[in-house]
């Protein structure tokens, strides 16, 4: 069974300073990860996609691959009130298959005015 | 801009009824997806499709069933509709590409009474 973990939250963040969200996944093979957020009562929306070991940023968020660890995460920088949702962690986990990722089940974010 | 909309945003239907929902997707995308959506189980798949006529099962199969007649739209059927299926649901598309981005429709929220 191909899993994602995310630690549910809530995580409270004081507003200005850093949220990190952490991800891992089961499949060593996984080829691209995603970040969704997800308002209440709203569907996802795509913030970031990464698929090389390292750092990738946009803007104030910065999202962390590390394969050999099997992680992912994402940083906020300068969190603000609105990114109080919560965060979809997703994986594409097949190796020849493009068609299907595996979601995990969020951490609400919490940003503390 | 890549649009995804889904017939209803809110539905109320009785036990027993069928219930048809409708999702439509302007991007060509050959993948496409529902989804529901419940407190603290996260996103889990019912099914998806990756080319007209073609489905296949996801996580929570039971009591839906799919339609694929034209690339663009993918309709969820629920035959009987039971109380235990008051949920959210939620349709996404997908293109082919390990880095391809899935989008999401706005939702329908369902309730069964």
């Amino acid at each position: 069974q191909k899993e994602v973990e995310q630690n549910s939250g809530p995580l409270s963040v004081p507003e200005g300073a850093i949220a990190s969200l952490n991800c891992t996944y089961s499949d060593r093979g996984s080829q691209s990860f995603f970040w969704y957020r997800q308002y209440s009562g709203k569907s996802p929306e795509l913030i970031m996609f990464i698929y090389s070991n390292g750092d990738k940023e946009d803007g104030r968020f910065t999202a962390q691959l590390n394969k050999a660890s099997q992680y992912v995460s994402l940083l906020i920088r300068d969190s603000q009130p609105s990114d109080s949702a919560t965060y979809l962690c997703a994986v594409n986990p097949y190796m020849n298959r493009d068609d299907k990722i595996i979601f995990g089940k969020g951490t609400r974010l919490h940003i503390l005015p | 801009d890549v649009k995804v909309t889904q017939s209803s945003r809110y539905l109320v239907k009785r036990t027993g009824e069928k219930v048809f929902l409708e999702c439509v997707q302007d991007m060509d995308h050959e993948n496409m997806f529902w989804y529901r959506q419940d407190p603290g189980l996260g996103l889990r798949l019912i099914y998806f499709s990756y080319d007209v006529k073609m489905k296949e099962k996801g996580d929570i199969p039971e009591g839906y069933s799919v339609s694929r007649e034209k690339k663009e739209r993918f309709s969820l059927i629920l035959e009987s509709a039971s109380t235990n299926q008051t949920s959210m649901y939620l349709c996404a598309s997908r293109g082919g590409g390990l880095t391809e981005t899935q989008y999401f429709g706005p939702g329908t929220r369902l309730l069964v009474l």
